[in-house]
């Protein structure tokens, strides 16, 4: 196993425009989870799947994003009419639950214009 | 809501010891986590307590007060390398999922 893959590596994207972010996990790890951090700030959560059930979603997580994990898998996260706000690296990270560490991938950096 | 505090920056010599703190104000306390994260990088784990007392591996340790609401990550002979940011995190309300602090960048040098 490589560990957590991420794709795309960077993302520019036009205001107003959707994007899709992909997460392939640990494949022993059941548990996937979806970070933002912006330069200079530790990550901040943004939701958890335990399998294919999103269990938690936190309050950073506007109507503009969803995000799936369809056969408790891979996951996908989408952001519908970025804002520049939005512009941050989106980690995603696994686990196999309890005391272990998270895994992170390395990111897709998000810039909107 | 948890409130993480941990120093912004700190510089040290090859070679020393280096003590980065954290202190935390939570309920449900669940364990805390220290990362380092190299610039561009993800952040790597590094260490977990959940009990007090001083957890040791290698030329890096980790300590907890949970009566006191701190926590410290100790780095011993310090290397070039070691320069990154280190993220102190507190899971907590029977979740494992922590929230992270701000990071504190450590910069080494000759």
């Amino acid at each position: 196993d490589t560990g957590v893959s991420q794709d795309p590596r960077h993302k520019i994207t036009k205001r107003g425009q959707n994007v899709t972010f992909r997460c392939d996990p640990i494949s022993e790890h059941n548990r996937l989870y979806w970070y933002r951090q912006t330069l200079g700030q530790g990550p901040e959560f943004l939701t958890y799947f335990q399998n294919e059930a999103q269990l938690e979603k936190s309050r950073l997580l506007s109507d503009r994003f969803s995000a799936e994990r369809p056969k408790g898998s891979f996951s996908t996260l989408e952001i519908q009419r970025t804002e520049q706000g939005d512009s941050a690296m989106y980690l995603c990270a696994s686990s196999r639950g309890g005391a272990d560490g998270y895994t992170f991938g390395s990111g897709t950096r998000l810039t909107v214009v | 809501g948890q409130n993480i505090d941990q120093p912004t920056e700190m510089t040290a010599t090859e070679g020393a010891i280096v003590q980065i703190n954290c202190t935390y104000q939570t309920s449900g306390f669940n364990g805390l986590f220290w990362y380092q994260q190299h610039a561009g990088e993800a952040p790597t784990f590094l260490s977990y307590n959940v009990l007090d007392g001083l957890e040791e591996k290698g030329r890096f340790s980790s300590f907890l007060s949970r009566s006191k609401g701190y926590s410290y990550l100790l780095l011993k002979e310090l290397q070039m390398k070691d320069s990154a940011s280190y993220l102190c995190a507190v899971a907590s309300g029977g979740s494992y999922i922590p929230t992270f602090g701000r990071g504190t960048s450590l910069i080494v040098h000759p």
